[in-house]
């Protein structure tokens, strides 16, 4: 079956304009985690989704970001006003167990390239 | 902070063994080690995980000191397709949702 799947796979903002990716995860998987992969660095833990509930968004960077996942399956990332430091991949995760956790394994997709000018 | 701590980088040549090491002193009882790989331009690629026994799937093998505060992923036939970031992660199993910290990871440069 298809794996993770993420669009647009660019983006181009304007600073202060609004922009929304989209996460499809695998089917069926229950939890989907959304990441920032600065230039030259690892990914970054945003927030993570156990179906619809959103139960930890301690990453999220500032109240410009938000994410949701309305009925369990496909989830979008808002940044609202964006900034120059907005600019990084943003990789989403999908995992069949609640939690990702107890060894589960997490599929990534290919992520959306972000650049702000 | 990161948990783990791995070389920035690494060389291996086309068809022998590559042992990536990764310590990791802090890990809890409860944590399990992971293994990613990111080739560039792409999301990460699970490899491997282990709690406490070595293990071995058709990508690499994963070998744990007894005392957990180490780890070596083995890529036993390295190609070129294997150059790539290798990321040590540990993470716990039932009181995290899961997250995965990565650190910088190592550049593992496969050469012919």
């Amino acid at each position: 079956g298809a794996g993770v799947s993420q669009s647009p796979r660019y983006k181009v903002a304007k600073r202060g304009q609004d922009v929304a990716l989209r996460c499809d995860p695998i089917s069926g998987h229950v939890s989907l985690f959304w990441y920032q992969q600065a230039l030259g660095q690892g990914p970054e833990f945003l927030t993570y989704f156990q179906n619809e509930a959103q139960l930890d968004k301690s990453g999220l960077p500032s109240d410009r970001f938000f994410a949701e996942r309305p009925e369990g399956s496909v989830s979008t990332l808002k940044i609202q006003r964006t900034q120059q430091e907005d600019s990084a991949v943003y990789l989403c995760a999908s995992s069949l167990a609640m939690w990702g956790g107890r060894g589960d394994t997490q599929y990534f997709g290919p992520g959306t390239r972000l650049t702000v000018l | 902070d990161a948990k783990t701590t791995q070389p920035p980088s690494m060389d291996c040549a086309e068809g022998r063994a590559a042992n990536l090491p990764c310590n990791h002193s802090t890990i809890s009882g409860n944590e399990y080690v992971y293994w990613y790989r990111q080739i560039h331009s792409q999301g990460p690629q699970y490899i491997i995980h282990g709690l406490k026994n070595n293990e071995t799937n058709e990508m690499a093998s994963l070998i744990i000191t007894e005392d957990r505060k180490s780890s070596t992923l083995i890529l036993p036939h390295a190609t070129l397709r294997d150059t790539a970031v290798y990321y040590c992660i540990v993470g716990a199993t039932t009181d995290s949702w899961g997250k995965l910290q990565f650190g910088a990871g190592t550049q593992v440069v496969v050469t012919p």
